[in-house]
């Protein structure tokens, strides 16, 4: 059973078209982290988020930290094939290092 | 800096075989990290080091793996004998911090290495 539950596991989707996954748990986190992962190399941190209820933008990415800081949102405008990849959220909780199962992203053009 | 360094890419070995993995971090973070990816369990945590010392190896799956960090510079990731199941991708990666503060205070994850087993 993995603590951070990402979903969906699998999107497939057209160039253009909005999307939101998402990363929850039963636990709190102090901070969560997103990144993406590119096939043959490794995640690259996009934003890290601290404080429940906040909200990051990064261009055309909008993070989400749950108010009770167990889950997170990221959602995708107008998505291009450069967001394909893996987006995989990861949470510490204690000195404790966790990542979700990630969630594979295709954007056809 | 030309970030986190592994080596080597990709690893082919036969079960029972000793296999060293290797990472250099980038200069000046204090922390490095070894994980492991698979597609049944995704990213996990090995073990990670703060100043060149173990902090928390209670990743480690085993005693057939070992690591060591001898100097700021280098690590090795060293698993003998090796299985089948040892079968994975090995990222290592290194930080300022020990909890990302964002993207410039997070982790900087190498290229990792694939190693199968056979």
């Amino acid at each position: 059973t993995q603590l951070l539950e990402q979903s969906p596991q699998f999107l497939s989707i057209q160039e253009g078209e909005n999307l939101t996954v998402y990363c929850n748990s039963s636990s709190v986190f102090s901070s969560l982290q997103w990144y993406r992962q590119e096939p043959g190399e490794g995640p690259v941190l996009l934003v890290t988020v601290v404080t429940g209820g906040e909200v990051k933008k990064l261009k055309r990415l909008t993070f989400q930290f749950g108010d009770a800081r167990k889950d997170s949102s990221l959602h995708i405008t107008a998505a291009q094939p450069g967001d394909t990849g893996l987006y995989l959220c990861a949470a510490n909780n204690f000195n404790k290092f966790y990542f979700g199962s990630g969630t594979k992203l295709n954007v056809k053009p | 800096d030309a970030g986190v360094i592994q080596s080597p890419r990709h690893e082919v070995t036969e079960m029972g075989q000793e296999v060293t993995l290797r990472c250099k971090p980038i200069s000046g973070h204090d922390y490095l990290f070894w994980y492991r990816q698979t597609m049944m369990r995704g990213l996990e945590l090995l073990i990670y080091f703060n100043n060149n010392v173990p902090i928390d190896d209670s990743g480690m799956p085993e005693d057939r793996f070992s690591a060591k960090m001898p100097n700021a510079s280098f690590s090795t990731l060293k698993i003998q004998p090796s299985e089948p199941r040892d079968s994975a991708v090995y990222f290592c990666a290194s930080s300022f911090l020990l909890v990302p503060k964002g993207v410039d205070y997070g982790y900087t994850f190498g290229s990792g290495t694939r190693l199968t087993v056979v």
